[in-house]
């Protein structure tokens, strides 16, 4: 399977317990994505990597988030402390810059995380 | 900033009626624009596309939008619906070009759309 890939599908952690997630864009994508998308809404986004630069951060990413794209390949989202209201389907897209600026995401399967 | 409104928020059709879902966004550039549809627990499909060029575009599934740029509306129809349509359909526009913003989506709320058999 080329497309994106999402570790773990499912997370179900207590309060106050730190996750971890993983994407894996496809390979020749050099931006990727990360959006939450809670029930009843649209994916809301989070932040963005341009190969292995984080370039935007949106006001929903506090302080105990936290994401990385050491090699500019794959990617990990971080929640440290975690809160009941973390819980939600976070979702990873990647996306090839094209000069043409015809900017189409990917999606991955998303991982759903339930904060007991 | 971008912002999207679907002004549907829950449709009931029966089998064989014609569908039109509403979608306008704000932005003040020039924007690319998606309709994604998420089945019930599925993950999000891209339906259509429009990037330039002629407004009418179609998708899978016998699926259609028109792009009027007058308006900010990019509205999603379909002649003919089918009970295996039953899902969540979104509408998501992104800056097209080079900037920084380029590629970042921003969705709308989403339309649950029921077909009844």
């Amino acid at each position: 399977d080329t497309g994106v890939s999402q570790d773990p599908r499912h997370k179900i952690t207590k309060r106050g317990q730190n996750v971890t997630f993983r994407c894996d864009p496809i390979s020749e994508h050099n931006r990727l994505y990360w959006y939450r998308q809670t029930l009843g809404q649209g994916p809301e986004f989070l932040t963005y990597f341009q190969n292995e630069a984080q370039l935007e951060k949106s006001r929903l990413l506090s302080d105990r988030f936290s994401a990385e794209r050491p090699k500019g390949s794959f990617s990990t989202l971080e929640i440290q402390r975690t809160e009941q209201g973390d819980s939600a389907m976070y979702l990873c897209a990647s996306s090839l810059e094209v000069l043409a600026g015809n900017n189409e995401q990917f999606f991955g399967p998303g991982t759903r995380l339930t904060v007991l | 900033a971008q912002s999207v409104s679907q002004h549907n928020h829950h449709v009931i059709l029966s089998e064989a009626a014609s569908l039109e879902l509403g979608c306008n966004y704000s932005y003040g550039g020039t924007v690319n624009l998606f309709w994604y549809v998420q089945y019930p627990g599925q993950h999000l499909q891209l339906l259509l596309k429009y990037f330039s060029g002629d407004p009418l575009v179609k998708g899978i599934k016998g699926f259609e939008a028109e792009f009027i740029k007058s308006k900010f509306s990019f509205n999603l129809r379909k002649p003919s619906v089918q009970w295996s349509d039953t899902a969540e359909y979104f509408c998501a526009v992104n800056p097209r070009g080079l900037n920084t913003n380029a590629g970042k989506s921003t969705f709308g709320d989403g339309t649950t759309l029921t077909v009844k058999p």
